[in-house]
């Protein structure tokens, strides 16, 4: 079964730029699979980022975005704010209908 | 407004059947394009795809638990039920039910409920 790959961690500084992966074991990523992200902090439910690779749910700012970058899925945040320390997580649409979440990366600001 | 809210059990026996439903509004699920997905947090660890209902009452499931759950639709009461089987300690997590889109994400949540499994 094909396992979605996310860093476990990653540390930005203040106004800097990340790039948070989504990859897949067994084959590459691609629009197809309708990549969306998800932003957790502990205790609360998830909140939807990104949708359909690079559509920027209602009202997330625009220093969130996503693409495709070689054969993974990407979620850059460009000038971090200490309120983006959370955890990230992708999602993939499989065939027959399954969706699959990654590991999630906790991102540090500091 | 589109809401959800997951009720249930907050903690069950080891073998035993859980049953969970998610309440909302501000959405049909008889209207094409809906879906409704259960997705699972064990706690400190990632979140877990369950199972989705489609509203033409297609019906998807993790390959990992296929066998365990099952998901149905109450249409004219606005539910989704999510029934697992043989609950076992490490099935202790917070469950979420989410509207679920043509473009198949999530982007409603409900706030989720944590249910323990332990005799």
């Amino acid at each position: 079964q094909a396992v979605v790959t996310q860093e476990p961690s990653f540390s930005v500084s203040p106004g800097g730029t990340v790039t948070l992966t989504c990859g897949l074991s067994s084959a590459s990523v691609s629009t197809s699979h309708y990549p969306s992200w998800y932003q957790q902090t502990p205790g609360q439910a998830p909140r939807t980022l990104i949708y359909s690779t690079n559509t920027r749910s209602s009202g997330v700012p625009d220093r969130f975005s996503g693409s495709i970058l070689g054969n993974k899925a990407a979620l850059t945040i460009t000038g971090a704010q200490a309120d983006d320390e959370s955890d990230y997580y992708c999602v993939l649409y499989m065939s027959g209908g399954i969706s699959m979440f990654g590991g999630g990366t906790k991102l540090t600001v500091l | 407004q589109v809401t959800l809210k997951e009720s249930g059990p907050a903690l069950v026996k080891p073998a035993q059947t859980l049953t969970l439903t998610c309440t909302f509004s501000g959405f049909s699920l008889s209207t094409s394009e809906m879906r409704v997905s259960w997705i699972r947090q064990p706690p400190g660890k990632a979140l877990e795809w369950l199972a989705r209902i489609d509203w033409d009452d297609d019906k998807f499931y993790s390959t990992s638990l296929k066998a365990r759950l099952t998901v149905s639709k109450d249409t004219s009461k606005n539910q989704v039920v999510l029934t697992m089987t043989n609950m076992d300690p490490v099935d202790t997590a917070t469950y979420y039910c989410a509207r679920t889109t043509s473009r198949v994400y999530f982007d409603y949540w409900g706030q989720g409920i944590l249910v323990t499994v332990s005799s």
